[in-house]
């Protein structure tokens, strides 16, 4: 399965102020995710990074707000604008389409406090 | 109704009991299913696909009851280390669902 690199690991941001995530992938990929994942809850899907066209984003998340890059098959971004303090959160990029033996890997995540 | 529902426990057993999770889906199109472990503060690892048939990996054993869609994750022998969270996950075409996730804590 697929080896994903993100970073930053951690940040801590003034609001107002924009972060951008990036997830290197090992390997060429078909699919990558950007999650959410709040304290104790469990994953949210903030969109699919399609590469070569615009990511196809979940109801409640919009491209102003979380615009996301995806110039080839092992590099996504996800960046978090005008962040506020309801930002903070945990996100997470995801890669995988090898099939249904080999489900989906995940980044080590992305713990963002806004404050 | 949820798309994925878990009971989030938590679970706290004592070490070499034998433990159960379940897990119902609504999507009755939804192709692939897997069980997830994720440690605290840390990312989500696939622990093992689950099959129509049914699928064992050393301790743990998953089943799938489509006609129910309902997915099962058994772990026999609980050990200190498999205190985790497990997240059922439910993919219709690469849109993978998550259910909020079941807390284990195995105990000495």
């Amino acid at each position: 399965s697929a080896v994903i690199s993100q970073k930053p690991s951690r940040d801590i941001c003034q609001r107002g102020t924009s972060l951008t995530i990036q997830c290197q992938v090992d390997s060429q990929v078909t699919m990558m995710f950007w999650y959410r994942q709040q304290p104790g809850q469990s994953l949210t899907l903030i969109a699919t990074a399609n590469q070569g066209s615009e990511a196809t984003y979940e109801s409640g998340f919009v491209i102003d707000k979380f615009p996301i890059s995806r110039p080839n098959l092992t590099f996504s971004t996800l960046t978090v604008s005008n962040m506020s303090p309801e930002d903070s959160s945990i996100y997470l990029c995801s890669a995988g389409g090898g099939g249904s033996d080999y489900g989906y890997t995940f980044g080590s995540g992305t713990r963002l406090t806004v404050v | 109704r949820k798309e994925v529902e878990q009971d989030p426990g938590p679970f706290n057993v004592p070490e070499g009991a034998t433990v159960a999770f379940n897990c119902t889906y609504s999507n009755s199109a939804s192709q692939s299913f897997f069980w997830y472990r994720q440690d605290c503060r840390k990312e989500p690892k696939l622990l093992m696909s689950v099959y129509s048939s049914g699928n064992e990996d050393g301790r743990f054993t998953a089943q799938l009851n489509r006609a129910s869609q309902y997915i099962s994750l058994l772990i026999r022998d609980s050990k200190l280390s498999d205190s985790a969270t497990y997240l059922c996950v439910v993919d219709n075409n690469n849109d993978m669902r998550f259910g909020a996730g079941t807390r284990l804590t195995v105990k000495p």
